[in-house]
């Protein structure tokens, strides 16, 4: 069964940084890209940063660029985002999710994780 | 930049009744790389079309999505109990994502 299982959310000042974590279970990780999607309070869904599998390539939305990094670790079976420089815009519940490579879209999410920017 | 813009932004509705749901392209959808997915509170977004009108595995053929260029639609023919949630369409051509604001489908 595939599992993606966020982390590391919380309350964080403006202009500080936090790191978020997504455990992967239930299929063969490095095969597969992932990204970061993210939903703000009373908002929609917006994309925010993407991996390819073999973590050579990423991708970020023009609003995170120069402040989030988007890793991975194949051995761990890990995804990260790497968050500095955080806005109070940047409240959201972050879902970390997998891209189905016959589909080319998304067919398995994480839960997500709280991440709170406030001072 | 590519906008999705959904509409109506809200729908009261009553089970058994059918709905559909508009997402309109501020410039043509590559390859019709345009889905649907469902969210409901607490949960996570659930993959229901892509490539405009083909169902994921798993879900209901109530379901379904027609469209092509700027002009998509998600069509639920009878509405269950469970399908009460937010409907977000989204383009994915190339190695961003656009998503529209979403339209809520509610209990009337």
């Amino acid at each position: 069964e595939v599992q993606l299982v966020e982390s590391g959310g919380g309350l964080v000042q403006p202009g500080g940084s936090l790191s978020l974590s997504c455990e992967a279970s239930g299929f063969t990780f490095s095969s597969y890209d992932l990204s970061w999607v993210r939903r703000a309070p009373g908002k929609g869904l917006e994309w925010v940063s993407t991996i390819s599998g073999s973590g050579s390539s990423t991708y970020h939305a023009d609003s995170v660029k120069s402040r989030f990094t988007v890793s991975r670790d194949n051995s761990k079976n890990t995804l990260y985002l790497r968050m500095n420089s955080l806005r109070a815009e940047d409240t959201a519940v972050y879902y970390c999710a997998r891209k189905n490579t016959v589909i080319n879209n998304f067919d398995y999410w994480g839960q997500g994780t709280l991440v709170t920017v406030s001072s | 930049e590519l906008v999705l813009t959904q509409s109506p932004g809200t729908l009261s509705l009553s089970p058994g009744e059918g709905v559909t749901l508009s997402c309109r392209a501020s410039q043509s959808v590559s390859s019709n790389y345009l889905a649907w997915y469902q969210q409901k509170p607490g949960q996570a977004p659930r993959l229901l079309i892509y490539a405009a009108s083909s169902r994921a595995t798993g879900i209901p053929d109530r379901f379904s999505g027609s469209g092509s260029g700027t002009d998509f639609t998600l069509t639920i023919s009878r509405l269950e109990p469970e399908d009460f949630a937010v409907y977000y369409c989204q383009q994915y051509g190339g190695s961003s994502r656009t998503f529209g604001q979403g339209t809520k489908v509610e209990v009337k």
